[in-house]
């Protein structure tokens, strides 16, 4: 089975530009996570969605930040305008509904110059 | 404020010399507990989870034990394919896991 998928694997764009980050989850799987990861404070989460409805964004930093997941098969982490310290590992995760296990993909490494 | 504790941030060993690292957490109403390792340039691979005091759990050279406000993953006769970052996570009353800074382990050959 594929595990979760995410695109670009690396983005390098400039300050000011839109960035958007996709993520498939592993078939199945009701929740999907967003995280951020950087050397300073590690993994933190941004927003989770159950079923494709977002449950908590909390952890969104600021308005730049917006996520969506029109189906159980796709969602999207957009910023805009990127700024130079949003520059970090984004990961996506899932898990299927009943366990708390969350699976993680890849990553992007986005670099905002 | 509920926190993961990771120690030591990082950690060298000989293959072959076994050693421990620890997950101390202050969450109340623990659900869970989870270990992930993960690589340079990837995400984490989870390991193992934990749900009860005196619970373990072993893979390959890797045991993981909890108890009411810690847990230790302990790596028996480690190998240079051991090296990683091993990071460790809690989750309570929400969805939400709470990952604390992980240990860098270097083992050498």
């Amino acid at each position: 089975d594929a595990g979760v998928i995410q695109s670009p694997r690396h983005e390098v764009t400039e300050m000011g530009q839109e960035v958007t980050l996709r993520c498939k989850p592993i078939s199945g799987h009701d929740y999907l996570f967003w995280y951020r990861q950087t050397m300073m404070r590690g993994l933190e989460l941004l927003i989770y969605f159950n079923n494709n409805v977002p449950i908590d964004d909390s952890g969104m930093p600021e308005d730049r930040f917006s996520a969506k997941m029109p189906n159980a098969s796709f969602s999207t982490l957009k910023i805009q305008p990127s700024e130079p310290r949003d520059s970090a590992v984004y990961f996506c995760a899932s898990r299927p509904g009943g366990t708390d296990t969350q699976y993680f993909g890849p990553g992007t490494r986005l670099t905002v110059l | 404020e509920d926190q993961v504790t990771q120690s030591p941030e990082a950690l060298r060993l000989q293959e072959g010399e076994s050693s421990s690292l620890n997950c101390s957490y202050t969450v109340s109403g623990l659900r869970g507990l989870f270990w992930y390792r993960q690589d340079p340039g990837k995400g984490p691979e989870f390991l193992f989870t934990l749900y009860s005091a005196g619970e373990e759990k072993e893979k390959e050279r890797l045991k993981a034990t909890l108890t009411k406000k810690e847990s230790f993953l302990h790596i028996t006769a480690p190998k240079p394919e051991d090296s990683a970052t091993y990071l460790c996570a809690v989750i309570y009353n929400t969805d939400k896991l709470i990952f604390g800074t992980g240990t860098r382990l270097q083992v050498f050959p």
